[in-house]
């Protein structure tokens, strides 16, 4: 049974380029949401999606938005990259239900932005 | 607004001696608590989790967890610490609407041989 799979795993850009990051949920999860975790911080709710819309937003600027999938994937787009976006992001994913539900995270994927 | 707090940045142990690493939590109601641990480069793994019932939550790796409701904590323990438990430690408290996980800082633990 293969966890959250998040690609890719490192990648640079420029200032003002825009980025795209993928994840795949664990096998039997619909809901998935983005964490951004900065150095030496914990990690930050972006936010959540749930059958291929955004349920709930945490505190950050519209440069970043999302997409959720029929298969129940998705895609994490941020826009003019700022160097202050350069992140570990984190997907994770959990069953829709109650708040008690376990949330699995991926490995993430390494932003730098130069 | 539901916060975590993890006062520690760094919990420094000898192996095979018990390890706690502290969390206290502010929430209204009722709270959903859960323990992470990160390695160096890698992603979250979920050790344990409280969310009602017996105040002590046996987790991954022998880890184990004693939620205080009126203390509003919710350590982490192990009774023997191994060299291989080093890493960082996140609290993290479900909001009240039951999407989000809120995390603490993190804590470093580092076991020594």
């Amino acid at each position: 049974d293969a966890g959250v799979t998040q690609s890719p795993t490192h990648l640079i850009k420029t200032r003002g380029q825009q980025v795209t990051l993928r994840c795949s949920p664990k096998s039997g999860h619909d809901t998935v949401s983005w964490y951004q975790q900065a150095l030496g911080q914990g990690p930050q709710f972006i936010f959540q999606y749930y059958e291929e819309e955004e349920r709930q937003r945490g505190n950050f600027p519209d440069r970043f938005s999302g997409h959720q999938f029929p298969n129940y994937s998705s895609e994490l787009n941020v826009n003019a990259l700022l160097l202050g976006d350069s992140a570990l992001y984190l997907c994770a994913s959990s069953p829709r239900g109650q708040g008690g539900n376990t949330i699995y995270f991926g490995e993430g994927s390494w932003l730098t932005v130069v | 607004a539901q916060s975590v707090a993890q006062p520690e940045d760094q919990v420094n142990v000898a192996e095979g001696n018990p390890l706690t690493v502290k969390c206290t939590y502010s929430v209204s109601g009722n709270p959903y608590l859960f323990w992470y641990v990160q390695y160096p480069n890698r992603g979250l793994q979920f050790l344990l989790k409280y969310i009602t019932g017996d105040n002590l939550v046996k987790g991954s790796y022998g880890f184990e967890a004693e939620f205080n409701k009126s203390q509003t904590s919710f350590h982490l323990k192990k009774p023997s610490a191994l060299v291989s438990d080093s890493a960082l430690y996140f609290c993290a408290v479900r909001d009240q609407a039951g999407t989000a996980l809120i995390f603490g800082k993190g804590t470093t633990l580092s076991v020594s041989s």
